[in-house]
């Protein structure tokens, strides 16, 4: 989904290091999510926001944080990356109503050597 | 912890054939919904279906709901090369979309 960016696409980093996964949207949706996704696992959700002043950790927070700077962006951080943070990312948007769908962007492929 | 768990974890099928895929879930819900994963790329919504719907129809998809049995069904018919995809139920315990995914199907279509 265009509308949802993610920068970087790929990204290789090594243990320890800090790294920023950053994601904005041009849909004008207020509720913002961050998954990964393992092979065999699906997606699991990390962190979401409700609007600009509501951050929640979802089911696999530790190790993670988040910052959502604007309606239109929200940031994932690794403080110090460990190579079982290699995974598939991705950020998704809703317009919040009851029933809406999330919509996705195209993920980032973060590696931790 | 995975809400819904998909079988089969692949399917292998002749275009022109149906492919049915399962969803089982553990708790109550207000929807449920079903994305496509094509390689390596962002998941698309494909349908939602409340809790107090039945069946629904989107084009060639058809999803059933059965809240007693807390599992789901979604089937393509007709399928195309083009339907070769991952496909994932999810779901929406309070409507907030907060949702919790399975595992995953992974349908080839061959031509």
């Amino acid at each position: 989904d265009a509308d949802v960016t993610q920068t970087p696409r790929n990204r290789i980093t090594k243990t320890g290091k800090r790294i920023m996964l950053e994601c904005s949207q041009t849909k004008g949706h207020d509720r913002m999510y961050w998954y990964r996704q393992d092979p065999g696992l699906g997606l699991r959700l990390i962190y979401y926001s409700f609007d600009v002043k509501d951050i929640n950790k979802g089911e696999i927070s530790d190790g993670y944080s988040v910052s959502r700077q604007a309606q239109a962006k929200f940031s994932l951080s690794l403080e110090s990356a460990i190579p079982n943070q290699t995974a598939l990312y991705f950020c998704a948007t809703s317009e919040g109503t009851v029933n809406s769908p999330l919509h996705f962007g195209n993920g980032t492929r973060l590696t931790v050597t | 912890s995975q809400q819904g768990e998909e079988d089969p974890q692949a399917l292998s099928i002749q275009e022109g054939e149906n492919a049915t895929m399962n969803c089982s879930y553990k708790t109550s819900i207000n929807n449920l919904q079903w994305y496509r994963q094509n390689s390596g790329r962002g998941l698309v919504h494909l349908i939602l279906i409340r809790s107090n719907e039945r069946e629904k129809h989107s084009g060639r998809l058809r999803v059933t709901l059965d809240t007693s049995k807390k599992s789901s069904s979604l089937l393509i018919t007709a399928s195309r090369a083009a339907d070769t995809a991952s496909y994932f139920c999810a779901t929406d315990a309070r409507g907030f979309q907060k949702l919790v995914f399975g595992t995953g199907t992974r349908l080839l279509v061959s031509p």
